[in-house]
Parts: structure tokens; sequence; C-alpha cells
């Protein structure tokens, strides 16, 4: 069965610090897409970052990098050097079979 | 370049009535998704179309809810009767879509509109 697991319902993390919110994929299908989106207070989804399945290199935007591991089937999201403005909810997704399958989401509140 | 528009932003009403959501997606996304998220959870599609046609509407509890995109631009999702359980946010998204199918892994990015907050009293 497709499956996203987000095993952090929530993290509190010290400002300017490094974060990685965990996420755990099931498929058999050998082709598939993994995405990051962001959620703040005001509801709108903001896409992050992708991963294909046959990407050899972990993709990067900006502070934002994915810590892809195929053989563990994890997408884990690194955010590096925290801003109060990173505090949101935060799902990670996978598109296999041309459905896109979410997580329940990491709730991560940024402390100054 | 415009982002995918909704409105209302809120909505609240009793339970039984009717109501209506619409969506206007970036220009030139032929793939338009509606989903259902309840508070604390993920989102669920309710209905994709593709241009003017239905691709997946397996979830849409179709006794009460409808969706049309007439044009293969804007759309309008329905509710009628509203029980408390639709109470929820409603978003919209859309993408590029592409005559030529990627492969299931290939990057089809969905972009958000703000959504709707919809409560049923």
């Amino acid at each position: 069965a497709q499956k996203i697991t987000q095993t952090q319902p929530g993290m509190f993390v010290q400002e300017k610090e490094a974060v990685t919110l965990d996420c755990t994929y099931d498929t058999s299908d050998p082709s598939y897409g993994l995405f990051w989106y962001k959620q703040p207070s005001s509801g709108e989804m903001i896409f992050l970052i992708y991963q294909g399945s046959y990407d050899q290199q972990n993709a990067t935007e900006g502070r934002y990098s994915l810590n892809f591991q195929k053989a563990r089937k994890s997408a884990n999201l690194v955010i590096s050097a925290s801003q109060l403005g990173d505090s949101a909810m935060y799902f990670c997704a996978m598109r296999v079979l041309y459905q896109l399958i979410w997580g329940a989401g990491t709730k991560l509140i940024i402390k100054p | 370049e415009a982002g995918v528009a909704q409105s209302p932003r809120y909505k609240i009403i009793e339970k039984r009535q009717s109501v209506a959501f619409w969506c206007n997606p970036i220009s030139g996304h032929a793939t338009l998704y509606w989903y259902q998220q309840i508070l604390g959870q993920g989102p669920k599609l309710l209905i994709q179309f593709q241009n003017n046609g239905v691709v997946d509407d397996s979830q849409l509890p179709k006794d009460r809810f409808s969706a049309e995109r007439l044009k293969g631009v804007d759309s309008t999702l329905k509710i009628q009767p509203a029980k408390l359980e639709d109470s929820a946010v409603y978003l919209c998204a859309s993408s590029l879509g592409s005559r030529v199918p990627k492969p299931a892994g290939g990057q089809e990015t969905q972009y958000f509109g703000p959504g709707t907050r919809l409560l049923v009293l």
C-alpha cells in the first residue's frame, strides 16, 4: 500500500539552529516523486522542494535540502539556520500512479 | 504571475444549507484539484480535473458534493446539504498538466490557493 509517515507531530527548535523533519514512505512502484510543502497558519500550502526517485543527487532549494535515502525509504527535510518565519505545519507527500499521497504533517515552532 | 485564486476565504453556514466555493487556477494550468483538509490532517483529494474532464473523483461524496469546470479554466465546488463533518478547509490547487504523461515520478508540482475555511453549525 502507498503510504507516507511523518512520526513527529510537533517540534520546538531554537532560532538559527538546523532542523530535520522526518518522512518515510512506502511504495512498490519504482517511479515516484517526493514533495515537501509548508502550511503557515494562514492556510496556504507552499511548495518547498521536490525529489524524483531516479534523481542521483539530493535536492536543494536555498535553505531547504532533502536527505533522500532510497534504501531506507526516507525523505527527510532539512532546514538550515531556522528563522521565526519557518514556524508552520510541514507536509511530506508522494506522487505515485498519478496520485499525491500526503502525510499527517509536523508542526514546527521556532523559538526566539 | 498570479497564483491560484479562491473565494470566499471564510464561510459559516448552518447544517442542511448549501454552499459554493470558487477557484481560478494559474493561467495555462490544465489540471485542477479540490482538496478537503480537516483540522490536524493532511489534505484529502476530492476531485481532479484535466481541462474540463474529470480524472479522479473517487473520494468525492457524490450524494452531497458536486464540482464542475465547464470551460476548462475556473471551477466551482458545491456542497448541498452541508453536514457538521464538512467543517474543514477546502483547498484548490493547479498544475501544468501535459498532453504527454510524465512518469509517475516526474515532477508535476501542484500550486495551492489560500483555501476556504468552512464552518458548519
